[in-house]
Protein backbone atom coordinates (compact mmCIF):
# COMPACT_ATOMS: atom_id res chain seq x y z
CA UNK A 1 0.00 0.00 0.00
CA UNK A 2 1.23 3.20 -1.13
CA UNK A 3 -0.25 5.13 1.42
CA UNK A 4 -1.39 8.55 1.21
CA UNK A 5 -0.06 10.09 -1.77
CA UNK A 6 0.22 14.16 -2.11
CA UNK A 7 1.27 16.00 -5.26
CA UNK A 8 2.90 18.37 -5.83
CA UNK A 9 5.63 18.09 -3.30
CA UNK A 10 6.85 21.42 -3.70
CA UNK A 11 5.16 24.43 -5.01
CA UNK A 12 6.38 28.22 -5.53
CA UNK A 13 3.30 30.56 -6.82
CA UNK A 14 3.02 34.46 -6.81
CA UNK A 15 0.67 36.39 -5.07
CA UNK A 16 -2.65 36.68 -6.11
CA UNK A 17 -2.40 33.21 -8.41
CA UNK A 18 -4.79 30.29 -7.50
CA UNK A 19 -3.67 26.96 -6.81
CA UNK A 20 -4.59 23.25 -6.46
CA UNK A 21 -3.41 20.50 -4.39
CA UNK A 22 -4.16 16.92 -5.06
CA UNK A 23 -4.66 13.97 -2.76
CA UNK A 24 -4.62 10.40 -3.20
CA UNK A 25 -6.10 8.11 0.24
CA UNK A 26 -5.26 5.09 0.91
CA UNK A 27 -6.85 2.11 -0.59
CA UNK A 28 -10.42 1.63 0.70
CA UNK A 29 -10.29 4.86 2.97
CA UNK A 30 -13.59 7.00 2.05
CA UNK A 31 -12.60 10.17 4.44
CA UNK A 32 -10.18 12.67 3.24
CA UNK A 33 -8.79 15.92 5.70
CA UNK A 34 -6.55 18.82 4.91
CA UNK A 35 -4.91 20.43 7.04
CA UNK A 36 -2.30 23.86 7.05
CA UNK A 37 0.81 23.72 9.04
CA UNK A 38 2.74 27.13 9.60
CA UNK A 39 6.24 26.60 10.40
CA UNK A 40 6.70 26.05 14.18
CA UNK A 41 2.63 25.33 14.45
CA UNK A 42 0.65 22.26 14.76
CA UNK A 43 -1.35 21.46 11.96
CA UNK A 44 -4.93 23.30 11.55
CA UNK A 45 -8.28 21.73 10.32
CA UNK A 46 -9.37 23.41 6.88
CA UNK A 47 -11.55 20.57 5.83
CA UNK A 48 -12.68 17.32 6.33
CA UNK A 49 -14.97 15.14 3.16
CA UNK A 50 -16.19 12.24 3.76
CA UNK A 51 -18.35 9.96 0.91
CA UNK A 52 -17.72 13.39 -0.97
CA UNK A 53 -19.99 15.57 0.70
CA UNK A 54 -18.18 18.48 3.32
CA UNK A 55 -18.32 17.70 6.90
CA UNK A 56 -16.25 20.10 8.81
CA UNK A 57 -14.76 23.34 7.49
CA UNK A 58 -12.23 24.67 9.86
CA UNK A 59 -11.89 28.52 10.07
CA UNK A 60 -10.33 29.61 7.00
CA UNK A 61 -11.46 32.21 4.29
CA UNK A 62 -13.89 31.97 1.53
CA UNK A 63 -10.76 31.67 -0.22
CA UNK A 64 -10.34 28.46 0.43
CA UNK A 65 -12.22 25.30 -1.49
CA UNK A 66 -12.07 21.71 -1.63
CA UNK A 67 -14.06 18.84 -3.30
CA UNK A 68 -13.91 14.90 -3.00
CA UNK A 69 -14.23 12.97 -6.33
CA UNK A 70 -16.23 9.67 -6.82
CA UNK A 71 -12.94 7.80 -6.40
CA UNK A 72 -12.22 9.78 -3.19
CA UNK A 73 -9.29 11.52 -4.01
CA UNK A 74 -9.71 15.11 -3.28
CA UNK A 75 -8.38 18.33 -4.07
CA UNK A 76 -7.47 21.78 -2.20
CA UNK A 77 -7.89 25.17 -3.80
CA UNK A 78 -6.71 28.50 -3.10
CA UNK A 79 -7.54 31.62 -4.81
CA UNK A 80 -5.96 35.11 -4.63
CA UNK A 81 -2.60 33.72 -2.33
CA UNK A 82 -1.26 35.64 0.07
CA UNK A 83 2.24 36.04 2.01
CA UNK A 84 0.46 33.89 4.63
CA UNK A 85 -0.81 30.74 2.93
CA UNK A 86 2.80 29.80 2.44
CA UNK A 87 2.69 26.33 4.84
CA UNK A 88 3.01 23.13 4.50
CA UNK A 89 -0.84 21.26 3.39
CA UNK A 90 -1.42 17.66 5.05
CA UNK A 91 -4.23 15.45 3.76
CA UNK A 92 -5.25 13.00 5.74
CA UNK A 93 -7.55 9.60 5.12
CA UNK A 94 -9.36 7.44 7.53
CA UNK A 95 -12.17 4.65 6.52
CA UNK A 96 -14.73 6.76 8.41
CA UNK A 97 -14.16 10.52 9.26
CA UNK A 98 -15.58 9.83 13.34
CA UNK A 99 -12.02 10.23 15.05
CA UNK A 100 -10.72 6.90 13.31
CA UNK A 101 -7.36 6.86 12.81
CA UNK A 102 -5.86 9.67 10.15
CA UNK A 103 -3.04 8.63 8.20
CA UNK A 104 -1.16 11.59 6.75
CA UNK A 105 0.35 12.39 3.40
CA UNK A 106 3.72 13.81 3.49
CA UNK A 107 2.53 17.13 2.33
CA UNK A 108 2.98 19.99 -0.33
CA UNK A 109 4.93 22.47 1.11
CA UNK A 110 3.36 25.86 -0.80
CA UNK A 111 5.95 28.95 -1.03
CA UNK A 112 3.97 32.20 -1.95
CA UNK A 113 6.29 35.16 -3.42
CA UNK B 1 -14.02 25.96 21.58
CA UNK B 2 -11.84 23.13 21.69
CA UNK B 3 -8.30 23.79 22.27
CA UNK B 4 -4.89 21.66 22.96
CA UNK B 5 -1.89 22.89 24.71
CA UNK B 6 1.77 21.34 25.02
CA UNK B 7 3.88 23.70 27.15
CA UNK B 8 7.39 22.52 26.24
CA UNK B 9 8.51 23.07 22.90
CA UNK B 10 11.35 21.32 23.29
CA UNK B 11 12.47 18.84 25.46
CA UNK B 12 15.89 17.02 26.24
CA UNK B 13 16.31 13.94 27.95
CA UNK B 14 18.76 11.45 28.48
CA UNK B 15 18.87 8.46 27.37
CA UNK B 16 17.37 5.54 29.72
CA UNK B 17 15.53 8.74 31.66
CA UNK B 18 11.95 9.24 31.92
CA UNK B 19 9.93 11.11 29.89
CA UNK B 20 6.91 13.15 30.43
CA UNK B 21 5.23 14.90 27.23
CA UNK B 22 2.23 17.55 28.74
CA UNK B 23 -0.34 18.15 27.34
CA UNK B 24 -3.64 19.64 28.74
CA UNK B 25 -7.03 19.91 27.01
CA UNK B 26 -9.81 22.65 26.79
CA UNK B 27 -12.83 21.16 25.54
CA UNK B 28 -16.77 20.63 27.31
CA UNK B 29 -17.57 17.04 26.45
CA UNK B 30 -16.25 13.64 26.26
CA UNK B 31 -13.02 14.15 24.20
CA UNK B 32 -10.81 11.67 22.37
CA UNK B 33 -7.44 12.46 22.17
CA UNK B 34 -4.31 11.50 19.98
CA UNK B 35 -0.37 11.41 20.43
CA UNK B 36 1.09 11.72 16.72
CA UNK B 37 4.69 11.42 16.34
CA UNK B 38 6.86 12.90 13.39
CA UNK B 39 10.49 11.35 12.98
CA UNK B 40 12.86 13.23 10.68
CA UNK B 41 12.47 13.10 7.42
CA UNK B 42 9.05 10.86 7.74
CA UNK B 43 5.22 11.42 7.64
CA UNK B 44 2.79 12.82 10.79
CA UNK B 45 1.93 8.93 12.25
CA UNK B 46 -0.32 7.91 14.84
CA UNK B 47 1.85 6.89 18.59
CA UNK B 48 -1.53 6.20 20.68
CA UNK B 49 -5.30 6.93 21.47
CA UNK B 50 -6.71 6.95 25.25
CA UNK B 51 -9.67 4.58 23.73
CA UNK B 52 -7.32 2.10 22.70
CA UNK B 53 -5.11 2.04 26.33
CA UNK B 54 -2.25 0.56 24.51
CA UNK B 55 0.91 0.59 25.11
CA UNK B 56 3.21 1.59 21.85
CA UNK B 57 6.93 1.68 21.45
CA UNK B 58 6.64 1.57 25.75
CA UNK B 59 4.84 5.03 25.52
CA UNK B 60 1.58 5.18 27.54
CA UNK B 61 -0.66 8.21 27.80
CA UNK B 62 -3.95 8.46 30.29
CA UNK B 63 -7.29 10.63 30.21
CA UNK B 64 -7.24 12.50 33.26
CA UNK B 65 -11.08 14.43 32.66
CA UNK B 66 -10.33 16.24 36.28
CA UNK B 67 -6.88 17.77 35.49
CA UNK B 68 -7.92 18.04 31.63
CA UNK B 69 -4.70 16.31 30.41
CA UNK B 70 -3.41 13.48 28.20
CA UNK B 71 0.14 13.49 29.43
CA UNK B 72 2.42 10.95 27.25
CA UNK B 73 5.25 8.95 29.39
CA UNK B 74 7.82 6.53 28.95
CA UNK B 75 10.11 5.05 31.61
CA UNK B 76 13.11 4.62 30.28
CA UNK B 77 14.05 6.74 27.06
CA UNK B 78 15.82 5.47 23.61
CA UNK B 79 17.71 7.20 20.86
CA UNK B 80 15.54 6.24 18.38
CA UNK B 81 12.44 8.75 20.70
CA UNK B 82 14.25 11.84 19.30
CA UNK B 83 11.33 13.07 17.10
CA UNK B 84 8.59 16.05 17.14
CA UNK B 85 5.36 14.81 19.46
CA UNK B 86 2.16 16.43 18.53
CA UNK B 87 -1.46 16.11 21.35
CA UNK B 88 -4.29 16.05 19.13
CA UNK B 89 -8.14 16.06 20.13
CA UNK B 90 -10.31 14.84 17.70
CA UNK B 91 -14.07 15.62 17.82
CA UNK B 92 -16.51 15.74 14.60
CA UNK B 93 -14.43 14.60 12.45
CA UNK B 94 -11.87 17.23 13.41
CA UNK B 95 -8.25 16.77 14.89
CA UNK B 96 -7.24 19.90 16.37
CA UNK B 97 -3.41 20.20 17.48
CA UNK B 98 -1.14 21.12 19.62
CA UNK B 99 1.72 23.34 18.81
CA UNK B 100 4.56 20.06 19.26
CA UNK B 101 7.21 19.31 21.75
CA UNK B 102 10.57 18.11 19.82
CA UNK B 103 11.89 15.37 22.37
CA UNK B 104 15.61 15.28 21.81
CA UNK B 105 17.39 12.02 23.44
CA UNK B 106 20.98 12.65 24.87
CA UNK B 107 23.37 9.93 24.32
Amino acid sequence: DAGVTQSPTHLIKTRGQHVTLRCSPISGHKSVSWYQQVLGQGPQFIFQYYEKEERGRGNFPDRFSARQFPNYSSELNVNALLLGDSALYLCASSWRGENTEAFFGQGTRLTVV
Amino acid sequence: AQRVTQPEKLLSVFKGAPVELKCNYSYSGSPELFWYVQYSRQRLQLLLRHISRESIKGFTADLNKGETSFHLKKPFAQEEDSAMYYCALGRNEKLTFGTGTRLTIIP
